[in-house]
C-alpha cells in the first residue's frame, strides 16, 4: 500500500518557469489537498478537491492552479515560477470530511 | 478562521525525560491530529484525536474538545523523538479537507 505518492522529491526552477507536482493516492479517498511549508512555519493549505471534478482555494491560492479529473490523481501547477514559490509541497488526502489526512513526503522546490 | 496555538515553541531534552506539549485552539473542532515532522521532514501522522485520551506505545494524547486544547505527552524520550510536532484542526465551518495547523513545538533531544 503506497498510501500518498509525490514525485519529484526535489526541484529547481528558473523564474518564469511552469511546471507540475504530481500527487496519487491509492486509499480511495475523496478529499484530496495541497499544502506548502515555509521554513520555521506551519503549513498553509493552497488548493483542496473533495471529489473528481471539484476543486476549490484554501488559504494561499495565487500562483498555483489545480484539476481533479480522477480520484486517485491531484496534481498542482505552477504557471510561471517566483521565488516567493520557494518551499516546501505536500500533498495530502482523507477518506471524507472530518477523517484522518495522511501526507506525501513532500517536494522541495526552489526557484531561481 | 481558527487560530491554533502550540507551546513551548522549542524544547531541549535529555534522553529520558518526559515532556508535554500543549495545542490550543480558539473555536470547535471535529478533527484533531497529532503530527511529528522528522529531520528528514516527513510527516508522520501520531494520532487522529478529536476528543478523549490514546496512547501508543511511549506516545499518549488528550483533547478536552469543551476546553478547546490538546496536549501529547511523550514519556522517556529518544533521540529519534527529535524534530518538529505539530498539531492540527479542522473546524465545524471547513468545507473540505481543510486542516489548520499550529506553529509547531520543535524537540531536541540530547543523548
Amino acid at each position: 500500500n503506497a498510501g500518498v505518492t509525490q514525485t519529484p522529491k526535489f526541484q529547481v526552477l528558473k523564474t518564469g518557469q511552469s511546471m507540475t507536482l504530481q500527487c496519487a493516492q491509492d486509499m480511495n479517498h475523496e478529499y484530496m489537498s495541497w499544502y506548502r511549508q515555509d521554513p520555521g512555519m506551519g503549513l498553509r493549505l493552497i488548493h483542496y478537491s473533495v471529489g473528481a471534478g471539484i476543486t476549490d482555494q484554501g488559504e494561499v491560492p495565487n500562483g498555483y492552479n489545480v484539476s481533479r479529473s480522477t480520484t486517485e490523481d491531484f496534481p498542482l501547477r505552477l504557471l510561471s515560477a517566483a521565488p516567493s514559490q520557494t518551499s516546501v509541497y505536500f500533498c495530502a488526502s482523507s477518506y471524507e470530511k472530518y477523517t484522518e489526512a495522511f501526507f506525501g513526503q513532500g517536494t522541495r522546490l526552489t526557484v531561481v | 478562521g481558527i487560530q491554533v496555538e502550540q507551546s513551548p515553541p522549542d524544547l531541549i531534552l535529555q534522553e529520558g525525560a518526559n515532556s508535554t506539549l500543549r495545542c490550543n485552539f480558539s473555536d470547535s473542532v471535529n478533527n484533531l491530529q497529532w503530527f511529528h515532522q522528522n529531520p528528514w521532514g516527513q510527516l508522520i501522522n501520531l494520532f487522529y484525536i478529536p476528543s478523549g485520551t490514546k496512547q501508543n506505545g511511549r506516545l499518549s494524547a488528550t483533547t478536552v474538545a469543551t476546553e478547546r486544547y490538546s496536549l501529547l505527552y511523550i514519556s522517556s524520550s529518544q533521540t529519534t523523538d527529535s524534530g518538529v510536532y505539530f498539531c492540527a484542526v479542522e473546524d465545524y465551518n471547513n468545507a473540505g479537507n481543510m486542516l489548520t495547523f499550529g506553529g509547531g513545538t520543535r524537540l531536541m533531544v540530547k543523548p
